[in-house]
Order: structure tokens, then C-alpha cells, then sequence
């Protein structure tokens, strides 16, 4: 079984510009997850869908950052416009347990490596 | 809030050497607690969990006791290998399961 994908694994892109990072999700998850870990710092969530709705995206650092997943599969996040201080490791993760259930594990991708210069 | 804190790295220890990777937590309520590896090139993997005070999780030797009393949850093994070097992050999530907290990370880095 194919777990978490992420794609591109790397980029590297000018401030000002757009980037947008793709995860697919372990087929049959309901839940994904978006998580950043900042050079150095914890990783922090930043949102979380089931199917195509947002559930809880209280970790969005501001409307520059934009997630979608459209039809409840895989999911997007877009950068506009980048800022230096967007750099960082962006994971996203998915579930296939239900919403409210104690001990959830969620499965994380490699991670999608992005500079902002 | 809900936080943990787990002990900066880097680590460098010889192999066969005794490992302890302090975490500590700040959270009410019904918890979660895990450690989560980062390998060279890979994502992030459950290493071991703990769902409720006093259980041990266990998983390639390496062990963690969630310790209400005094909110901890650090990683130990007995004799590290080469193959351990990694990244360690502590993390909890609340009763809902769906949020998680992880620590800043510890680099392992285990030589011959």
C-alpha cells in the first residue's frame, strides 16, 4: 500500500513568487493534515480536513496560505505571495479513523522541503 | 495551551551506548503521547505510543513510560546502532485525536 505522497520534495523559489505543494493521502483516509516545521523549530499543525471540508484550520499562519481538497482526495496548499519566512519542511499526514476517536495515529509523507530567497 | 518540550540536540553517542532523550509535556486533560523518527530522506514514522498514564510503548528496542506525575515521556534504548541515527520528536495529541503537538526534535547521530 502507498503511503502519504508529497510532491515537489524540494523547491526553492524568489519571494513574491507562488508555489503550491501536493499531497495525496493513503487511499481511503478521510483525514489529512497539514503540518510546517520552521528551520529548527517543532512542527506545527496547520490544518486539518476531513474529506473535502475544513475542519479545524486554526494553525493557518495568515491568508497567504491556502488549502484545498477538492472531491476528498488529494489536497493542495498554496503559498501567495512567498516570504522568506515561509521556508521550512511542510508534512502532510492522513487518517483513517474518524474524527473524535482517542489514540489516533496519523501517517506523515516525507515532507515537501521549501526556500524562499 | 497544550506544549512539549523535549531535550536539544544534537546527540552523538558510540554505538551500543545507553540512549535518553528527555520529553516533557504540558497538556490537561485525556492525552496521547508518541515519538515520531525522522530518518535521513524519509518522512516522519511512529516509532512508539502511549494512550493512557503509566503504559509503555515499545518498538525496536527503544522504550517510553507516559508518566503523569511528572508529565513525562522520555525515549530510551539500551544499546543504540548505527541505523538509530535519526531524528526523535516527541508529541501529544489531545482526547479528539486530531491535533497534534510535537517537540523542536533530537538528532541522533550514532557512530561505529
Amino acid at each position: 500500500e502507498a503511503g502519504v505522497t508529497q510532491f515537489p520534495s524540494h523547491s526553492v523559489i524568489e519571494k513574491g513568487q507562488t508555489v503550491t505543494l501536493r499531497c495525496d493521502p493513503i487511499s481511503g483516509h478521510d483525514n489529512l493534515y497539514w503540518y510546517r516545521r520552521v528551520m529548527g523549530k517543532e512542527i506545527k499543525f496547520l490544518l486539518h480536513f476531513v474529506k473535502e471540508s475544513k475542519q479545524d484550520e486554526s494553525g493557518m499562519p495568515n491568508n497567504r496560505f491556502l488549502a484545498e481538497r477538492t472531491g476528498g482526495t488529494y489536497s493542495t496548499l498554496k503559498v501567495q505571495p512567498a516570504e522568506l519566512e515561509d521556508s521550512g519542511v511542510y508534512f502532510c499526514a492522513s487518517s483513517p479513523i474518524g474524527t473524535g476517536l482517542f489514540g489516533n495515529t496519523i501517517y506523515f509523507g516525507e515532507g515537501s522541503w521549501l526556500t524562499v530567497v | 495551551g497544550n506544549s512539549v518540550t523535549q531535550m536539544e540536540g544534537p546527540v552523538t553517542l558510540s554505538e551500543e551506548a545507553f540512549l535518553t532523550i528527555n520529553c516533557t509535556y504540558t497538556a490537561t486533560g485525556y492525552l496521547s503521547l508518541f515519538w515520531y523518527v525522522q530518518y535521513p530522506g524519509e518522512g516522519l514514522q511512529l516509532l512508539l505510543k502511549a494512550t493512557k498514564a503509566d503504559d509503555k510503548g515499545s518498538n525496536k528496542g527503544f522504550e517510553a513510560t507516559y508518566r503523569k506525575e511528572t508529565t513525562s515521556f522520555h525515549l530510551e534504548k539500551g544499546s543504540v546502532q548505527v541505523s538509530d541515527s535519526a531524528v526523535y520528536f516527541c508529541a501529544l495529541s489531545d482526547r479528539t485525536g486530531n491535533q497534534f503537538y510535537f517537540g523542536t526534535g533530537t538528532s541522533l547521530t550514532v557512530i561505529p
